[in-house]
């Protein structure tokens, strides 16, 4: 069974660079067949996706982040990680990672961790 | 902000049934993909693509598409039902987007 799980630090300062990293575990995040990929949802919210990316190292943002946001992949680890730069309190929110297949849908989620900025 | 519009909320009588749409034009081109959300937990997905419904997930979710819209139907809405409901797709420039998202409250 696929698990994803999302790790990194809770609290990030306002201009800082906000880091996470999702393991994959029970599954290769070197497959042809799917991407992975980063979405949050401030709270009380909507979800928003952040970006993907292809183990290869391709990269897609949305294009409202594309500017502070860098997806990238460690396949020797089976992990990929999120660098968002210069946050403010509007980047606090449930960070998630998960899997999507193809282009088509997304199967596998992490739990989700909560990233609060603030001083 | 989003591309695919969801209404707000929608109410169901326990054992009726429910429909939720997501419209944008990218869903002329598009399938979408749905997923349920409860309360503390992540997003499950309930329906995809043409006619797909994960394992696991009761048949009475299915999905439909027609035009702009794509639509959700919960045939014989349970409590456990109740939940909010997410459609994702493609935006106009071939990217992941989300819709607004549903709240379904079953009464």
């Amino acid at each position: 069974q696929l698990q994803l799980q999302e790790s990194g630090p809770g609290l990030v300062k306002p201009s800082e660079t906000l880091s996470l990293t999702c393991t994959v575990s029970g599954g290769s995040i070197s497959s042809s067949s799917h991407f992975w990929g980063w979405i949050r949802q401030p709270p009380g919210k909507g979800l928003e996706w952040i970006g993907s990316l292809f183990y290869s190292g391709s990269t897609y943002y949305n294009s409202s982040l594309k500017s502070r946001v860098t997806i990238s992949v460690d396949t020797s680890k089976n992990q990929f990680s999120l660098k968002l730069t210069s946050v403010t309190a509007a980047d606090t929110a449930v960070y998630y990672c998960a899997r999507r297949y193809a282009s088509s849908h997304y199967d596998y989620w992490g739990q989700g961790t909560l990233v609060t900025v603030s001083p | 902000s989003s591309e695919l519009t969801q209404d707000p909320a929608v109410s169901v009588a326990l054992g009726q049934t429910v429909r939720t749409t997501c419209q944008g034009d990218s869903l002329r081109n598009y399938y979408a993909s749905w997923y349920q959300q409860k309360p503390g937990q992540a997003p499950v997905l309930v329906f995809y693509g043409k006619n797909n419904r994960p394992s696991g997930i009761p048949d009475r979710f299915s999905g439909s598409s027609s035009g702009n819209t794509a639509s959700l139907t919960v045939t014989g809405a349970q409590a456990e039902d109740e939940a909010d409901y997410y459609c994702n797709s493609r935006d106009s420039s071939g990217n992941d987007v989300f819709g607004t998202g549903t709240k379904v409250t079953v009464l």
